[in-house]
């Protein structure tokens, strides 16, 4: 059973603070996503990795980056938080060239 | 760019009735369509999918229905039950030719009793 589990299930920063989110799956899988999840708006691709060491930017790049150092773990970061940065952030992981994405349980970040 | 448009954004339905979610892509190269379930709290989960060699797919209470010359596809549940409430998110991707799904904006389902 594919297991992905984010580091904090809520968060609460203040603007302006380095954030990081972290993501760690257990399946070996290579690819690996963070999203944003707003009402009405679904799901938005941050970025993805298709490998260690390997990032591609998504649809809303603006405001982070990632660092993929392991295979098993991808990390999404706030370099300057900011309070449009309030979500709800999603990680998931895929084998390459698979269809099937599995999601850890989400982070909801607040930005005061 | 690529979009995948999801109607209605709300539904409420009668204990026992059916539901019906409605998807619309707009890259022609997709060819993976998967449905989420996301309940309150949780994280999504794959409930069906669909791949386009494949005009529908049935499981129990679930089914989902593809037409590609359309580019439309729609989640069906019959017997709706309150445990179904939550909310509903469709996708599109061509998993051989990139990295990238495009989800719908999800439709929260209500199941009154």
């Amino acid at each position: 059973d594919v297991k992905v589990t984010q580091s904090s299930r809520y968060l609460v920063k203040r603007t302006g603070e380095k954030v990081f989110l972290e993501c760690v799956q257990d399946m070996d899988h290579e690819n690996m996503f963070w999203y944003r999840q707003d009402p009405g708006l679904g799901l938005r691709l941050i970025y993805f990795s298709y490998d260690v060491k390997m990032k591609e930017k998504g649809d809303i790049p603006e405001g982070y980056s990632v660092s993929r150092e392991k295979k098993e773990r991808f990390s999404l970061i706030l370099e300057s938080a900011s309070t449009n940065q309030t979500s709800m952030y999603l990680c998931a992981s895929r084998m390459d060239r698979e269809d099937t994405q599995y999601f850890g349980p989400g982070t909801r970040l607040t930005v005061l | 760019g690529e979009n995948v448009e999801q109607h209605p954004s709300t539904l409420s339905v009668q204990e026992g009735d059916s539901a019906v979610i409605k998807c619309t892509y707009s890259d022609s190269a997709s060819n993976y369509f998967p449905w989420y379930k996301q309940e309150l709290g949780k994280r999504p989960q794959l409930i069906i999918d669909i791949r386009s060699n494949v005009g529908e797919k049935k499981d129990q209470r679930i089914a989902v229905t593809l037409n590609k010359t359309a580019k439309h596809f729609s989640l069906h549940i019959t017997e709706t039950q309150p445990e179904d409430s939550a909310v509903y998110f469709c996708a599109a991707s061509n998993p051989a030719g990139g990295f990238k799904t495009i989800f719908g904006a999800g439709t929260r389902l209500f199941v009154k009793a």
